[in-house]
């Protein structure tokens, strides 16, 4: 079964460095997100991605954060200067929802980051 | 922003019970979907809902999408111990899917 798959499961960081997290989406999907979850929290909206641009994003997504699209396959989100409350794990989705379809979102294991 | 409320935020329940939990908003939306997520992994789809007033069943879960289409619930019928999660809707509006706060389920064996 077509799954999302996630690099890497766990990253360990200081602050200010920057961190690249990797997502391949599912094949025919056309619609890509990262989603954050702080331990025990809700999971946020960061940013969606459509037709190589950014499709719509939260205020969390501000300028540290980045979203690319460098090959057929990833996915990546790049978070420039990380902070100590960057800690969270992150998770790719991708959906369907383009071209007539009604669009559910399935997610990856997720990448958890950890900041010190 | 738009904003889902899920209720209740925690659920402690003997094995054998049913469980129901809803998610409202003062938003409109088109799809809702409920997941289920184990601790360090990924949320799991469950159920996804498309039209309003639409009921739908996925073995011992069925979740109905709300006539208004600004509400949504999710039934567990005779629960057993490996039910215990944390269950998410979710509902989108055009491309954005944005997520309730989550349930916390505990069943006693």
């Amino acid at each position: 079964e077509p799954e999302v798959t996630q690099t890497p499961s766990h990253q360990v960081t200081q602050m200010g460095q920057e961190v690249i997290l990797r997502c391949v989406p599912i094949s025919n999907h056309l619609y890509f997100y990262w989603y954050r979850q702080i331990l025990g929290q809700k999971v946020e909206f960061l940013v969606s991605f459509y037709n190589n641009e950014i499709s719509e994003k939260s205020e969390i997504f501000d300028d540290q954060f980045s979203v690319e699209r460098p090959d057929g396959s990833n996915f990546t989100l790049k978070i420039r200067s990380t902070k100590l409350e960057d800690s969270a794990m992150y998770f790719c989705a991708s959906s369907d929802l383009a071209g007539g379809h009604t669009g559910e979102l399935f997610f990856g294991e997720g990448s958890r980051l950890t900041v010190l | 922003g738009q904003q889902l409320n899920q209720s209740p935020q925690s659920m402690f329940i003997q094995e054998g019970e049913d469980v129901s939990m809803n998610c409202t908003s003062s938003s409109i939306f088109n799809t809702w979907l409920w997941y289920k997520q184990d601790p360090g992994e990924g949320p799991v789809l469950l159920i996804a809902l498309y039209k309003a007033g639409e009921l739908t069943s996925n073995g011992r879960l069925t979740a109905q999408f709300g006539i208004t289409r600004k509400d949504s619930f999710l039934n567990i019928s005779a629960s057993i111990p490996s039910d215990v999660g944390i269950y998410f809707c979710a509902g989108r509006i055009g491309s954005t899917f944005i997520f309730g706060s989550g349930t916390r389920l505990s069943v006693k064996p």
